[in-house]
């Protein structure tokens, strides 16, 4: 079974840490995908990585593919950033995403 | 930019009754894909579709489900006897290719009573 797992699955911070989630996956895949889902519901594509290192503003994705691990940290945290965090992941052989179940951030003022 | 939309946002329904979720893809892609959520839980797949036919389907796409492409630019995912457990919120997606990045739309809240 393809199973993706995020950690932690609720993290609360202040305003202006610097924040990591993590994901791990089982079998080896063709990309991952990281997502924000927002209070009301709407999902985001933030990032699509097969390797290495993507930068979009404060936000940063890593991938391991080796250890079959990324991370999602987050730069400066603002109130703002509070939201699920979801990573996906994508195989060759299948057209779907298989996503992880999540991670609640709450950014503190 | 291009979004893309889904109609309606919130459905009641009553237990039984078929139920047509509306969705408006990206014009220029060619994947489009529906997912469901039920509340508190991760998001699933439930059916992929390109040219005009079903790519992949989850188990949970059973024969109560089917997807249509009417015309050039609504994808519609048809519940035919709808279900206490059918309840959850249900995204439509898009892409320009397989594998790549997935567009989301806001959303369809569907409860049934």
């Amino acid at each position: 079974k393809n199973e993706v797992e995020q950690s932690p699955q609720n993290l609360t911070a202040q305003e202006g840490e610097f924040i990591t989630i993590n994901c791990s996956y089982s079998v080896g895949i063709s990309a991952l995908h990281w997502l924000q889902q927002h209070p009301g519901g709407g999902i985001v594509s933030l990032f699509m990585l097969s390797s290495g290192k993507k930068k979009h503003g404060r936000l940063i994705a890593t991938i391991n593919i080796q250890e079959k691990h990324s991370s999602l940290h987050i730069t400066a945290s603002h109130p703002r950033d509070s939201a699920v965090y979801i990573c996906a992941v994508s195989y060759p052989s299948f057209n779907q995403f298989y996503f992880g179940t999540g991670t609640s951030l709450t950014v503190i003022p | 930019e291009p979004e893309v939309t889904q109609t309606p946002s919130h459905q009641v329904t009553q237990m039984g009754q078929e139920v047509i979720l509306r969705c408006v893809p990206i014009s220029n892609h060619l994947y489009f894909y529906w997912y469901r959520q039920i509340l508190g839980q991760k998001v699933e797949f439930l059916v992929s579709f390109y040219n005009n036919e079903i790519s992949e389907k989850s188990e949970i796409f059973d024969d109560q489900f089917s997807v249509e492409r009417p015309d050039g630019s609504n994808f519609t995912l048809k519940i035919r006897s709808t279900k206490l457990e059918d309840s959850a919120m249900y995204f439509c997606a898009s892409s320009q290719d397989r594998g790549e990045t997935q567009y989301f739309g806001p959303g369809t809240r569907l409860l049934v009573l």
